[in-house]
């Protein structure tokens, strides 16, 4: 496809539960960004790949998410044991060096 | 800590009228900044960026400027449009960092009146 695709949209997890968020990148961009939006906020930086390299993980709120993209393609970020405060939408982000990222739609993640 | 606020919630223009949305920041490594337009169910897309180097960028009928000494930026959109009710984001790049690591403002959610 042309852009950044998420999927699934949507996913509703009970508490407890593990989760994993797909992310296309756009065909040969080298960077791919995660971030975390939540209700009436800003998106948050999650983490940083660079092909299959993961740069920067910083933004990662704890050791229950995780993120990879073992080809340099494809990106998953999961989340283990779900809790409430994990709900919100996850964004991914695209772009080749040192441009502008292009976003996927999200993945609007309910913990119930 | 917000290192970008955007503090207007919301902003209500009408149609052929200036849009005015403001942006301040505090971290002074953050030297690219740039705004992103937002639709419902959508991702940002982004709109327009300016170097720290410059203090003002166009692009048709939107232009970005910066005031360093005030860590301020604004984005003008002239004439407003209807097609232009979104929520604009404004995030900011610390040098040496990758463009797409950025720190987002809250949002201003603009509404143009026809």
């Amino acid at each position: 496809g042309a852009g950044v695709s998420q999927s699934p949209r949507y996913k509703v997890a009970k508490r407890g539960q593990d989760v994993a968020l797909r992310c296309d990148p756009i065909s040969g961009h080298v960077s791919l960004f995660w971030y975390q939006q939540a209700l009436g906020q800003g998106p948050e930086f999650l983490t940083y790949f660079q092909n299959e390299a993961q740069l920067d993980k910083s933004g990662l709120p704890s050791d229950r998410f995780f993120a990879e993209r073992p080809e340099g393609s494809v990106s998953t970020l999961k989340i283990q044991r779900t809790q409430q405060e994990d709900s919100a939408v996850y964004l991914c982000a695209s772009s080749f060096l040192n441009t502008e990222a292009f976003f996927g739609q999200g993945t609007r993640l309910t913990v119930v | 800590d917000q290192q970008v606020k955007q503090n207007s919630p919301s902003l209500s223009v009408q149609e052929g009228r200036i849009s005015i949305l403001n942006c301040d920041y505090t971290n002074s490594m953050f030297d690219y900044f740039l705004w992103y337009k937002k639709y419902p169910a959508e991702g940002p897309t982004f709109l327009i960026s300016i170097s720290s180097i410059k203090d003002k960028n166009e692009d048709g009928r939107f232009t970005v400027f910066l005031n360093k000494s005030a860590k301020h930026l604004s984005l003008h959109i002239v004439p407003s449009q209807p097609g232009d009710s979104a929520v604009y984001f404004c995030a900011a790049n610390a040098g040496g960092t990758s463009y797409g690591k950025l720190t987002f403002g809250q949002g201003t959610i603009l509404t143009v009146h026809p």
